[in-house]
């Protein structure tokens, strides 16, 4: 099982601040992929990465950006955050060949 | 494309006893494996079983199993001797080739003591 990691936890910040939350795994997962929680709980694909220097839009539109530059890093960023991006935010890894994803705690991020 | 269906939001079961959670599923793909995850409140998405589309026999997992109906494109699980800790909300899931996730809305489990 993998060891997935998410910063910070919880945060509160004002409209048009530039966040970035982090996540990191340390089980060498080629995989990587940032989920949209909303308040009803569904959970949408955001963000996904097969490998460094890969990165594609998942099924949710979403103004956040992801980078990956570490193949243990997957940080989402948010240029200017409004109340529409509070929610939670998951993100998941997976073997190369696998098929299971392992979830890292989640972010719960509130714009006022 | 692939489409999961929990239609039931919320279900409660007496502790010690056994509670069935539905899950229906559409896919055009031949090979895909299908999830329970669990979410306790505000606590981290935790795998609960796997099914791999290829193998007719059911997974089991300790307490936890599945019905797993390919032609009818069900995949239930079923909870033996439910504890207070099992109180959480459960997705069911599926992915294909492309190994994206796609997840049912749901379903709030509460145990009774």
């Amino acid at each position: 099982e993998a060891d997935i990691y998410q910063t910070p936890r919880y945060l509160v910040i004002g409209t048009g601040k530039k966040i970035t939350l982090e996540c990191s795994q340390t089980m060498g997962h080629d995989k990587m992929y940032w989920y949209q929680q909303d308040p009803g709980m569904e959970l949408h694909l955001i963000h996904y990465s097969y490998g460094v220097n890969s990165t594609e839009k998942g099924d949710l539109s979403s103004e956040s950006t992801v980078s990956r530059i570490r193949t243990e890093h997957f940080p989402l960023t948010l240029e200017s955050a409004r109340p529409s991006h509070t929610s939670q935010y998951l993100c998941a890894s997976s073997r190369p060949t696998g098929m299971t994803q392992y979830f890292g705690p989640g972010t719960r991020l509130t714009v006022l | 494309a692939q489409t999961v269906t929990q239609s039931q939001p919320e279900m409660s079961v007496q502790e010690a006893e056994t509670v069935t959670l539905s899950c229906t599923y559409d896919t055009s793909e031949s090979d895909y494996y299908l999830f329970w995850y669990k979410q306790p409140p505000s606590r981290q998405m935790i795998l609960v079983i796997r099914q791999e589309a290829y193998k007719q026999q059911n997974a089991t997992e300790n307490r936890f199993s599945v019905n797993f109906q390919k032609a009818a494109k069900s995949f239930s699980l079923k909870i033996s001797d439910s504890q207070l800790g099992d109180a959480a909300m459960y997705f069911c899931a599926s992915t294909g080739a492309n190994s994206k996730l796609t997840f049912g809305k749901g379903i709030t489990l509460s145990v009774r003591p």
